[in-house]
């Protein structure tokens, strides 16, 4: 039981660049969020979905966009790279919005 | 708005000390409440949760947290905290599929 993937685990962009974040779970798990971290903010939500085809803004939505078309994945999508999206990103993913969420191990992305 | 704050950026404690990490939340009723774990580089682990009920909620790891409503709390101790326990703690509250909110974390060190 693989829980949940996240690739790649480290990544560097030029500015104005784009790439996709993949997320993968395999628990069957209903609801799915992406979440950002910065050094001493907590984490902040980005996007989340509450099951394929259905998906909606968090806190922080802007230059980023996902997709929910299977219920296993859950890609964020960055468009034009700026160096305020330096951070960790995670994943995460939970049965019922009241369980405790299964997170990934998180990516590391710069923009340089 | 919903917030959820933990006073404490960095507690150092001895080991085999008690511990007791703080968590305040803002909510308009009572949310669903949540302490995680975090080790350097690793995703995000869940501690345990509270819903309703009984306000004392045991974890894994030989943690606790005790609800209390009056306080708008939600804290974490652990009776003797070993070197492992060394990580970021986050307390995070929800009331529905829109994403939890997270606290900025506690940093634990542990003293030998």
């Amino acid at each position: 039981n693989a829980g949940v993937t996240q690739t790649p685990k480290f990544r560097i962009l030029k500015i104005g660049q784009s790439m996709t974040l993949q997320c993968t779970q395999d628990m069957n798990h209903n609801y799915m969020y992406w979440y950002r971290q910065d050094p001493g903010m907590g984490l902040k939500l980005i996007y989340y979905s509450v099951g394929a085809g259905i998906t909606d803004k968090g806190e922080v939505p802007n230059g980023y966009n996902v997709s929910r078309s299977t219920t296993e994945d859950f890609p964020l999508r960055l468009e034009l790279a700026a160096p305020s999206q330096t951070s960790v990103y995670f994943c995460a993913s939970s049965y019922y919005f009241s369980d405790g969420y299964t997170f990934g191990s998180g990516t590391r992305l710069t923009v340089v | 708005a919903q917030s959820v704050t933990q006073p404490d950026i960095h507690i150092t404690v001895s080991e085999g000390a008690s511990l007791e990490l703080r968590c305040n939340y803002s909510y308009g009723a009572t949310p669903y409440l949540f302490w995680y774990v975090q080790s350097p580089g690793q995703g995000l682990q869940l501690l345990l949760k509270y819903f309703s009920g009984d306000t004392l909620v045991q974890g894994i790891k030989g943690f606790e947290a005790e609800f209390k409503r009056s306080q708008s709390s939600f804290n974490l101790r652990k009776p003797s905290v070993h070197w492992s326990d060394a990580a970021e703690y986050f307390c995070a509250a929800g009331g529905g599929a829109d994403g939890l909110t997270f606290g900025k974390g506690t940093h634990l060190i542990i003293q030998p």
